[in-house]
């Protein structure tokens, strides 16, 4: 079985500074992704960023880039320069063939 | 414009009713899933479909039920079997890159 473990409930960062959302997971399956979706109050599943497990180079997309450390299971998301509209629940996720595991969360403040 | 749409938005049910949850896509794409939220908690899975015709339980599907008759359409039916049926509903499908693509939700609340 799939478990997707995300320790920091909350976290706040100030704007223009950068923040690290921490997630662990733990899988048997050789072939697999990973994912980093936002959540904000419109309650919108938004996909920030992916990172295929056989890809050693760590996926960036503009602002946002994650520290993926297959031999620990980390996938960590740093988010810089950090804006005001990055406030949200952020969600990590581990996919297999067919089902998507989802952590239970961090909830990210983004504070003047 | 391609996506995910959900209805209805806000959903309330009565004791002993069942309820049907919409979701249509026009994505293409072969894979659907119903997820449901509950407040502070992530994603849990209750039935997904690979494929018109065949579907999956997932974690979560007691007292709920799917059909997939069209590659476009996946509903989610919550049964009065269902002891707790009161959370935020999202579906979604898979894309080619194997990330998944979200409707907006429904909300159902029990009266």
């Amino acid at each position: 079985a799939q478990t997707v473990t995300q320790s920091q409930p909350e976290m706040s960062v100030q704007e223009a500074e950068t923040v690290t959302l921490s997630c662990t997971y733990d899988t048997s399956e050789s072939d697999y992704y990973l994912f980093w979706y936002k959540q904000p109050p419109s309650r919108q599943m938004i996909l920030v960023i992916r990172q295929e497990a056989y890809k050693q180079q760590n996926a960036t997309e503009n602002r946002f880039s994650v520290n993926f450390q297959k031999a620990a299971k980390s996938f960590s998301l740093k988010i810089s320069d950090s804006q005001l509209g990055d406030a949200a629940m952020y969600f990590c996720a581990s996919r297999t063939a067919s089902k998507l595991t989802f952590g239970t969360g961090t909830r990210l403040q983004v504070t003047l | 414009d391609g996506g995910i749409t959900q209805s209805p938005k806000y959903l309330f049910r009565k004791e002993g009713q069942n309820v049907t949850l919409s979701c249509e896509q026009n994505l293409n794409h072969d894979a659907m899933y119903w997820y449901r939220q509950d407040p502070g908690q992530g994603l849990r899975l209750i039935y997904y479909s690979q494929i018109v015709n065949d579907f999956q339980k997932g974690d979560i599907a007691e007292g709920y039920s799917v059909s997939r008759e069209k590659k476009e359409s996946f509903p989610l039916t919550v049964t009065s079997a269902q002891k707790n049926p009161t959370a935020f509903y999202l579906c979604a499908s898979t894309g080619f890159y194997n990330e998944q693509f979200f409707g907006p939700g429904t909300r159902l609340t029990v009266l």
